[in-house]
């Protein structure tokens, strides 16, 4: 069964202190794993697709780095702004229609 | 572009009560979602529609029916709510093309009493 498990559940910086957050998965093949962040009583939205081990994004502050297991975000020199919940999710090869999210990684950054 | 749009953003219902909710698209996307969002328990899927006239089941589909309307709309209907239904409900849609990514709607917030 497809499974993604994301950790810490929550965590929290300072500004400036960098860290990683980290998404460990199971898929019967990959089709995709994507980064979401999330702010208070909105929607998720967007940040990266990852497609196979070895593959990099960057975004502003933010990096996503790929694994055949996991998949870590990783967060340099944040900022308060840079506070939400970061989502990770995967999309397999056989039902590949269906989206498997984890639960979360909630981030706080403090001035 | 609005994106994708949800109707109504908050709903309190008493047990036993029926309600749509619903979610349009404006940017030309096959796939469509709905997802329900619960503490601790992240996203999961209820149901999707991978393009117009289709529907299929997703993780957690017990108590809820779909409506592709067409291509742009996508209703959730809840029969008979229950409180175990109290949630927050998004509606999502995608590409077929390019990296499939999903875009989000801003979400109804269910309590069911």
């Amino acid at each position: 069964e497809d499974q993604v498990t994301q950790s810490p559940e929550a965590l929290r910086l300072q500004e400036g202190e960098s860290s990683s957050l980290n998404c460990s998965y199971t898929v019967s093949g990959l089709r995709g794993l994507f980064w979401y962040r999330q702010d208070p009583g909105k929607g998720p939205e967007f940040l990266f697709t990852l497609y196979s081990a070895g593959e990099e994004k960057e975004k502003e502050r933010l990096k996503a780095t790929l694994t055949k297991k996991e998949s870590f975000l990783h967060i340099t020199a944040p900022k308060p702004e840079d506070s939400a919940t970061y989502l990770c999710a995967v999309r397999g090869l056989y039902n590949f229609n269906k989206f498997y999210f984890g639960s979360g990684t909630k981030l706080n950054v403090k001035p | 572009n609005a994106g994708v749009t949800q109707t109504p953003k908050f709903q309190v219902l008493k047990t036993g009560q029926s309600m749509t909710l619903q979610c349009a698209q404006d940017m030309n996307h096959n796939s469509m979602y709905w997802y329900r969002q619960d503490p601790g328990m992240g996203l999961r899927l209820i149901y999707y529609s991978a393009s117009e006239g289709t529907t299929d089941k997703g993780e957690v589909p017990n108590g809820y029916n779909v409506s592709r309307l067409n291509k742009r709309e996508f209703s959730l209907r809840l029969e008979s709510a229950a409180p175990s239904q109290t949630s927050v409900y998004f509606c999502a849609s995608s590409s077929d093309r390019g990296g499939h990514e999903q875009f989000f709607g801003p979400g109804t917030r269910l309590t069911v009493l």
